[in-house]
């Protein structure tokens, strides 16, 4: 099954700039995107479609794509914006939707 | 402003079916397709399947065989049965939207989601 990589944590003190890998096998055919999750509260689509945003969402989210890596990168970071963050493609080989293995960010 | 809801029994036995509800209100559920994504305590995402209410279902692989979905236009709601549940499917339950096809592209993302709903399998 396809697999999509994400490192376990990430650290940002307040202001800073956070960024956010997500690898997986020939991933640059895919389109990828990205969610922000909070405990206890409904996941929120950041970017879609490897760097578009939603409306409503701060340009502090950005997205790319470079191989198979892709990046959400946050800047000027602020406390409301630790969370868990995933990234997501649909697989067409096996008609499956795969999530990332997730990334808590902790500002410092 | 869309909101999905989901419903259900937080406690099933196991060996028995859980059942969940997501209502949709703001908009038609025509409109859209609807995944079903759960997350185990401490675990990640995890896809369970989408409908098109036109009749197009996809399942995770994983569940093929406990897995069925289901919509019912006249109350704009979407189902989720899973059978032979064991402690493994405890988890959070999301009903999520995906945009489909907007102007002859077909998005895959989900741009809405519920709160979600704790289901516990235990006896």
């Amino acid at each position: 099954s396809y697999v999509l990589t994400q490192p376990p944590s990430v650290s940002v003190a307040p202001g800073q700039t956070a960024s956010i890998s997500c690898g997986g096998n020939n991933l640059g055919s895919k389109t990828v995107h990205w969610y922000q999750h909070k405990p206890g509260q409904a996941p929120v689509l950041v970017v879609h479609d490897d760097y578009d945003r939603p409306s409503g969402i701060p340009e502090r989210f950005s997205g790319s794509t470079s191989g198979n890596t892709a990046t959400l990168t946050i800047t000027r970071v602020e406390a409301g914006d630790e969370a868990d963050y995933y990234c997501q493609v649909w697989d067409g080989g096996s008609d499956v939707y795969v999530f990332g293995t997730g990334t808590k960010v902790t500002v410092l | 402003q869309v909101q999905l809801q989901e419903s259900g029994p937080r406690l099933v036995t196991p060996s028995e079916t859980l059942s969940l509800t997501c209502t949709v209100s703001g908009d038609s559920i025509y409109n859209y397709y609807w995944s079903w994504v759960r997350q185990p305590a401490g675990r990640g995402l995890e896809w369970v399947g989408r409908i098109f209410p036109g009749g197009r279902i996809d399942y995770n692989p994983s569940l093929t065989g406990r897995v069925l979905m289901s919509v019912d236009t006249s109350k704009n709601q979407v189902s989720l049965t899973l059978t032979s549940v064991t402690a493994a499917d405890s988890a959070v339950y999301y009903c999520a939207r995906g945009r489909g096809l907007v102007d002859g592209v077909f998005y895959y993302d989900m741009d809405v989601w519920g709160r979600g709903t704790t289901v516990t399998v235990s006896s």
